[in-house]
């Protein structure tokens, strides 16, 4: 899986709590990505980081945060789950430039009761 | 906008025979194009992608995909199929011209290759 990994890989947790998914990545490229997978929707943007500290919104947003304090690492945090955000989370690096190709994580399925 | 359709949610193939894959896109500018492919409990695999060039683009584990800009179609192929090619298979553009725009991916298609 290209040198990223995603942890937790399997989480169950209840309306309302805070949970934060990591992303990290050895092969020091600039872009990160955040997707959801949804069945019948494919991958759908969360939010993307282009450097340290540098984030902007994806197609799904809403109800998802991101940082991003060194190049490694990219966190999603879902400040109070529900249960539409219920999915299987991918991260994805890729080294920046408008034909590189991106390169997936083994995801994280989650479950919001 | 740009927009990718995969309009089958799922392909059936005998072992052997010749598999197709459809893909159709729309962007305003030239198109990047990529196939993925999802193992169950897996993360995406990247598969190919045309840039620019030959329309005909070849990947990996056999698969290949020709780009038809008059059609604006990216079909992804393979002359003859694998029990082991079932998988989810996703198609993505992006548009080029310097936008750094993000990558867009349709709803993906199953594809089922039976012995």
């Amino acid at each position: 899986d290209a040198g990223i990994t995603q942890s937790p890989r399997h989480k169950v947790t209840e309306t309302g709590t805070p949970v934060t998914l990591r992303c990290h990545q050895t092969e020091n490229h600039r872009y990160m990505y955040w997707y959801r997978q949804d069945p019948g929707h494919g991958l759908r943007l969360i939010h993307y980081s282009y450097g340290v500290k540098d984030t902007d919104k994806g197609e799904v947003s809403d109800g998802y945060s991101v940082s991003r304090s060194k190049t490694e690492d990219f966190l999603l945090t879902l400040e109070s789950a529900t249960s539409s955000q219920t999915s299987v989370y991918f991260c994805a690096i890729s080294a920046g430039t408008e034909t590189d190709t991106q390169y997936f994580g083994p995801g994280t399925r989650l479950t919001v009761l | 906008a740009q927009s990718v359709a995969q309009p089958e949610d799922q392909v059936n193939v005998a072992e052997g025979n010749p598999l197709t894959v459809k893909c159709t896109y729309s962007v305003s500018g030239n198109p990047y194009l990529f196939w993925y492919v999802q193992y169950p409990n897996r993360g995406l695999q990247f598969l190919l992608k045309y840039i620019t060039g030959d329309n005909l683009v070849k990947g990996s584990y056999g698969f290949e995909a020709e780009f038809n800009k008059s059609q604006t179609s990216f079909h992804l192929k393979k002359p003859s199929a694998l029990v082991s090619d079932s998988a989810l298979y996703f198609c993505a553009v992006r548009e080029g011209g310097g936008s750094q725009g993000n990558l867009i991916f349709g709803k993906g298609t199953k594809l089922s290759v039976k012995p």
